[in-house]
C-alpha cells in the first residue's frame, strides 16, 4: 500500500462549488504540505503543517483552506472554486529534523488532477 | 524573479550521452539543496541531496556553488530511464526549514 494517499485522483467541478481534496498518510510524519503544479511554474506551496496543532500559509494561500484532523490526515478545500485553481495537487510529508540531521525527505502522494469549468 | 530557476529545456539526448543541468537560486539563506525528478503525471521523488563538497550517486553528479548560488546535476551514460522531469529545489533555515521551494524543471528525453 502506498505510504501517501490522495484522494480522489481526478476531479471536474464547476466555478463556485466547494470542493475538499484529502491526504492520508501512514509514515508517521508530523509534517504534511500542499502543493499545487502549473505547467511552467513547477511546484508552489500552499500550505503546511509542522504538526497537528500547527497551520501556516504558503506562497499561494489565497482562495484556499486547510484542515489537519489528525497526525496522518491534512485537507485542502476550495470554498468556491474558480478556473486559475485547475491543476494538479500534491501532498507531501516529512519527519521532523533528527539529531545531527539538517535535512528531510520530503515524500509525495500520487496528486489529485483538478479541473474546474 | 523566480527563486530557484532552471533552463526547462527540453533536452533530447542519445543513449550514452553526458546531460548537464544547471539551476540558480537566489535566496543566500537557503541551507539545503536537491534535485528531484518527475516522472510524467506521476509525483516527484528524490533523486539526491547536493552537497558543497559535491556528492556521486553512480551515474549521477551533483555539485553546489554557495558564492555563486547555483547547483548542477550531471547525468552519465545517459539510459532510456533517465527521461524525466528534474526539479531542482532548496529549502530554507530557521521558520522557513522544512519548507521546499521548487524551480519549474528541466525536461530530459533520451532516446535510443
Amino acid at each position: 500500500d502506498a505510504d501517501v494517499t490522495q484522494t480522489p485522483r481526478n476531479r471536474i467541478t464547476k466555478t463556485g462549488k466547494r470542493i475538499m481534496l484529502e491526504c492520508s498518510q501512514t509514515k508517521g510524519h508530523d509534517r504534511m504540505y500542499w502543493y499545487r503544479q502549473d505547467p511552467g511554474l513547477g511546484l508552489r506551496l500552499i500550505y503546511y503543517s509542522f504538526d497537528v496543532k500547527d497551520i501556516n500559509k504558503g506562497e499561494i494561500s489565497d482562495g484556499y483552506s486547510v484542515s489537519r484532523q489528525a497526525q496522518a490526515k491534512f485537507s485542502l478545500s476550495l470554498e468556491s472554486a474558480i478556473p486559475n485553481q485547475t491543476a494538479l495537487y500534491f501532498c507531501a510529508t516529512s519527519d521532523q529534523p533528527g539529531q545531527g540531521r539538517i535535512t528531510d525527505t520530503q515524500y509525495f502522494g500520487p496528486g489529485t488532477r483538478l479541473t474546474v469549468l | 524573479r523566480k527563486e530557484v530557476e532552471q533552463d526547462p529545456g527540453p533536452f533530447n539526448v542519445p543513449e550514452g550521452a553526458t546531460v548537464a543541468f544547471n539551476c540558480t537560486y537566489s535566496n543566500s539563506a537557503s541551507q539545503s539543496f536537491f534535485w528531484y525528478r518527475q516522472d510524467c503525471r506521476k509525483e516527484p521523488k528524490l533523486l539526491m541531496s547536493v552537497y558543497s563538497s559535491g556528492n556521486e550517486d553512480g551515474r549521477f553528479t551533483a555539485q553546489l556553488n554557495r558564492a555563486s548560488q547555483y547547483i548542477s546535476l550531471l547525468i552519465r551514460d545517459s539510459k532510456l530511464s533517465d527521461s524525466a522531469t528534474y526539479l531542482c529545489v532548496t529549502q530554507g533555515r530557521g521558520t522557513s526549514y522544512g519548507k521546499l521551494t521548487f524551480g519549474q524543471g528541466t525536461i530530459l528525453t533520451v532516446h535510443p
